[in-house]
């Protein structure tokens, strides 16, 4: 069975500051996949994430994907208040679409 | 384009009720999905489709049915609803299976 899960649950940090999120899961993928979920809102799609090695980035916002690791980092540069959220990840094991999503981790952004 | 819409946005519903989920995709998409989020997880796969006609079960299909009679249209049917029940329940759909999945903005149910 696959398990798909974040680290860290929670992240607290202060503007200008860089971070990783850690989506690490349990059988051999290779599309993962980065949402954004705002507070009582839909999922908005980041990244798509199909081969090993791939790399992504949107603004502050840069994604990789190490499949031999079964790892994917959610890199943050220089953090505004904007991009608090929500941030999951989710793995395709099975080339068919079904996505199995990790627990998410919620980034609080301080000025 | 509209995207994904579903209705209702907020439903309270009593054990044992029965309620039907709409949702409906203008972008001609073949994937279409159906997830439920309960407080503080990730979301769970309840069913999924490829194309009209063709239905799979998810996660966590139980409680729950599903038709796809045109590519547009996915509706989710709750026949006799359980407070286990009670999430945040997610349309979305992909043009293809490797594709970004797009999601709808979401139906709140309550199961008192």
């Amino acid at each position: 069975e696959l398990k798909v899960e974040q680290n860290p649950l929670f992240l607290s940090m202060q503007e200008g500051k860089n971070y990783t999120i850690y989506c690490n899961y349990s059988t051999t993928s290779d599309r993962l996949y980065w949402y954004r979920q705002d507070p009582g809102k839909s999922l908005e799609s980041l990244f798509v994430l199909l081969s090993n090695g791939a790399v992504k980035q949107e603004g502050r916002l840069m994604a990789s994907l190490d499949t031999k690791a079964r790892l994917s980092t959610l890199h943050i540069t220089a953090a505004v208040h904007d991009l608090s959220a929500t941030y999951f990840c989710a793995v395709d094991s099975s080339n068919t679409g079904k996505l199995i999503f990790g627990q998410g981790t919620t980034l609080q952004v301080k000025p | 384009n509209a995207g994904v819409t579903q209705t209702p946005k907020f439903r309270i519903l009593k054990i044992g009720q029965s309620m039907t989920l709409q949702c409906a995709q203008d972008m001609n998409h073949n994937y279409m999905y159906w997830y439920r989020q309960d407080p503080g997880m990730g979301l769970k796969l309840i069913y999924y489709s490829v194309g009209a006609g063709i239905t799979d079960k998810g996660e966590v299909p139980n409680g729950y049915n599903v038709s796809r009679s045109t590519t547009e249209d996915f509706p989710l049917r709750l026949e006799l609803a359980a407070p286990s029940q009670t999430s945040v329940y997610f349309c979305a759909s992909s043009r293809d299976r490797g594709l970004e999945q797009f999601f709808g903005p979401g139906t709140r149910l309550t199961v008192l």
